[in-house]
């Protein structure tokens, strides 16, 4: 089995709001990511967790904060965005990310995000 | 720094006509290639991994290959659900980091 799942779907936003996006895998990998993807570009990685610790963030902005409860949920929390934050968010997993397994990425379906 | 070109951009082919979408790569010290699936809205679906030069693998009508410094995703007898975006991404040594760079898709559309 290699399904990550992502909820919500879809999520509409206000400038103003708190919301959350859930990530879970049941694989056993011990790293999962979060990219950014918008239209016709690839995806843009934004946080990378290894053995739940914080191991990468690309310099993206404090409103978007990362959270891995335990190593098969990986939370993204959501403060004050702008309209320009509005993409396809995706979580992925895989075995490792150091370079002494497999690092393969499976990646779920991706939660689409509307900043009004 | 890794780069990754995926060509053609756009490919549009009549249903039953093979074709074969080019990665090519630089980096220091190849660690693996990734070959993705993505429909317009989701996530990517992995295909392919490739460790070494001439290696190739096959999964239905999708065969990849690598050599030292690009990958074909060769489609034999497209039909119009193979129509997506492919992704190709590489993973290297440099630098200490493995994240995967991933060039920008080429997208293909099979026609009935």
């Amino acid at each position: 089995d290699t399904e990550v799942t992502q909820t919500p779907k879809h999520l509409v936003m206000g400038m103003t709001n708190k919301k959350s996006l859930k990530c879970e895998q049941h694989m056993g990998h011990r790293a999962m990511y979060w990219y950014k993807q918008k239209a016709k570009k690839p995806p843009e990685l934004m946080f990378v967790y290894s053995y739940e610790k914080l191991s990468i963030n690309e310099s993206v902005p404090s409103r978007f904060s990362p959270e891995c409860p335990n190593s098969s949920l990986l939370n993204l929390h959501l403060h004050a965005l702008q309209p320009e934050d509005s993409a396809l968010y995706l979580c992925a997993s895989s075995q490792n990310y150091d370079g002494t397994g497999e690092d393969t990425q499976y990646f779920g379906p991706g939660t689409r995000l509307t900043v009004l | 720094e890794d780069q990754v070109t995926q060509s053609p951009e756009a490919l549009r082919l009549q249903e039953g006509e093979s074709s074969s979408l080019n990665c090519s790569y630089t980096v220091s010290g190849l660690r693996g290639l990734f070959w993705y699936r993505q429909d317009p809205g989701k996530g990517p679906e992995f295909l392919f991994t490739l460790y070494s030069a001439g290696e190739e693998k096959e999964k239905e009508r999708l065969k990849a290959t690598l050599t030292k410094k690009e990958s074909f995703l060769h489609i034999t007898a497209p039909k119009p659900e193979d129509s997506a975006t492919y992704l190709c991404a590489v993973q290297s040594y440099s630098g200490g980091s493995y994240i995967p760079t991933f060039g920008r898709g080429t997208s293909l559309i099979v026609h009935p």
